[in-house]
């Protein structure tokens, strides 16, 4: 079993839905949870952190849910630009190893 | 202000062959770490280098090595290269501290294989 596991989809969406990734890790020594963002043949981008509280910026809302293991990033109001895989990341320690689920793609259509 | 570099962007090497990758960290940044993309999947953490020794250390062979220099800048040596070592290597940098920081990821270098 992965220590990350994500939906690969792809998750195809017109633009302006509402589309939910969800993740969930195995480890519950887990200490920091985040989303990068990664276009097609590029390195992947810090999207958001994602805390306990759940947090948000703008379009993006990040949640966690440590007794469930399992992190979501849901996205509303999709734009074309929003089109790239998203990556579920965990680390153990202090941050020094990243550990990546498989990532989610998502294509927004027009 | 310049971000991760890496290079060569692309390379193709043949099995057996030795290659060497080079990463140079974002300023300030004294921690490289470097992962390895296969396609379709997500990055792998190969190890990472601190204060010019390997602090931590994936699931990956010996064939693996790596260096980091005084100026914090990095190299990943892998050695007798199978096919299933096609991939994205990533460098990333960040600044050591107590807490997380965000990594900083360059553009990877494509290696292939043939």
């Amino acid at each position: 079993r992965k220590e990350v596991e994500q939906d690969p989809g792809p998750f195809n969406v017109p633009e302006g839905a509402t589309v939910a990734f969800n993740c969930t890790y195995s480890n519950s020594a887990s200490q920091s949870f985040f989303w990068y963002r990664q276009d097609c043949r590029k390195e992947p981008k810090l999207l958001m952190s994602v805390y306990s509280s759940g947090n948000e910026d703008g379009r993006f809302t990040a949640q966690l849910n440590r007794a469930s293991q399992y992190i979501s990033l849901l996205i509303r109001d999709s734009k074309l630009s929003d089109s790239a895989t998203y990556l579920c990341v965990v680390t153990y320690n202090a941050g020094n190893m990243l550990t990546f689920g498989g990532g989610t793609r998502l294509m927004v259509k027009p | 202000d310049a971000g991760v570099t890496q290079s060569p962007t692309h390379l193709i090497k043949t099995r057996g062959q030795q290659v060497t990758l080079r990463c140079s960290p974002k300023s300030g940044h004294d921690t490289v770490s470097w992962y390895q993309q296969a396609l379709g999947q997500g990055p792998q953490f190969i190890f990472q280098y601190y204060e010019e020794e390997e602090r931590q250390r994936g699931n990956f062979p010996d064939r693996f090595s790596g260096h980091q220099f005084p100026n914090y800048s990095s190299e990943l040596n892998v050695n007798a290269l199978l096919l299933g070592d096609s991939a994205l290597y990533l460098c990333a940098s960040s600044h050591d501290r107590l807490f997380y920081n965000e990594q900083f990821f360059g553009p990877g270098t494509r290696l292939t294989v043939l």
